[in-house]
């Protein structure tokens, strides 16, 4: 699995758009691009993932480059309650012992403000 | 009707004593997961089930033995416990999913070694 490379830490008022980025320079052409966050004493929560075309669901929105090189998380109206740790993973699921593996980094630390 | 439910929350014990974490699926899923997180809150997966049967066994001591009763469960057994096993244990689960996989995170259990 690609490495991904993320800012240490994120600030974003609440009620406007928090956009994440990710750089996943190495991916490969079948590796998908996911996103957990943390949410402090939780465990991690799965949030949006896809493979080439942008993405949009009830909580975020996932941007991806033609390129694929690098991606944004879209979170339209940030509240206090998205304050978490936001994990950027690119995998390919190959069966076997790959299964489920995903390779946690340190993340974002996004912290919504009033 | 908690999807992923792990018990206890927290556990403190001493060193040398064995432990037991248990966990609980009701999503229907067929696989299962351990993941570790350390003090630096690197996530890490340890062991993986399918069906009851083990896909993946990461470089973990002998100590620790995942035991999977039925696919809705999947329990770790902790032996002569350690210092260094302090750490948060996240259970996660996951349907089949070809290439692409999504993970359902417990909110863990907090070992505590003394």
């Amino acid at each position: 699995d690609a490495k991904t490379t993320q800012p240490t830490s994120m600030d974003c008022a609440e009620g406007r758009a928090a956009n994440l980025p990710c750089n996943h320079s190495t991916i490969s052409g079948n590796e998908y691009v996911y996103w957990y966050r943390q949410i402090h004493s939780q465990g991690p929560q799965y949030i949006i993932h896809g493979l080439k075309n942008n993405e949009t669901n009830e909580m975020a929105s996932l941007i991806i480059t033609e390129d694929r090189k690098s991606s944004t998380l879209i979170l339209p109206h940030a509240t206090l309650r998205d304050t978490a740790v936001y994990y950027c993973i690119s995998h390919f699921n190959a069966g076997g012992t790959s299964y489920g593996k995903l390779t946690f980094g340190q993340g974002t630390i996004l912290t919504v403000h009033p | 009707d908690t999807a992923v439910s792990q018990t206890p929350k927290y556990l403190v014990t001493q060193m040398g004593n064995d432990k037991s974490i248990k966990c609980e699926q009701n999503l229907g899923h067929d696989t299962m997961y351990w993941y570790k997180q350390d003090s630096k809150k690197f996530l890490k997966i340890m062991f993986s089930y399918n069906n009851k049967e083990l896909i993946i066994n990461e470089t973990v001591p002998n100590r620790f033995s995942p035991k999977s009763p039925d696919k809705a469960h999947l329990n770790l057994h902790i032996n002569s416990l350690e210092l260094g096993d302090s750490a948060v244990y996240f259970c996660a689960s996951s349907l089949p999913g070809g290439a692409r996989v999504v993970l359902h995170f417990g909110n863990g259990t907090r070992l505590t070694v003394t």
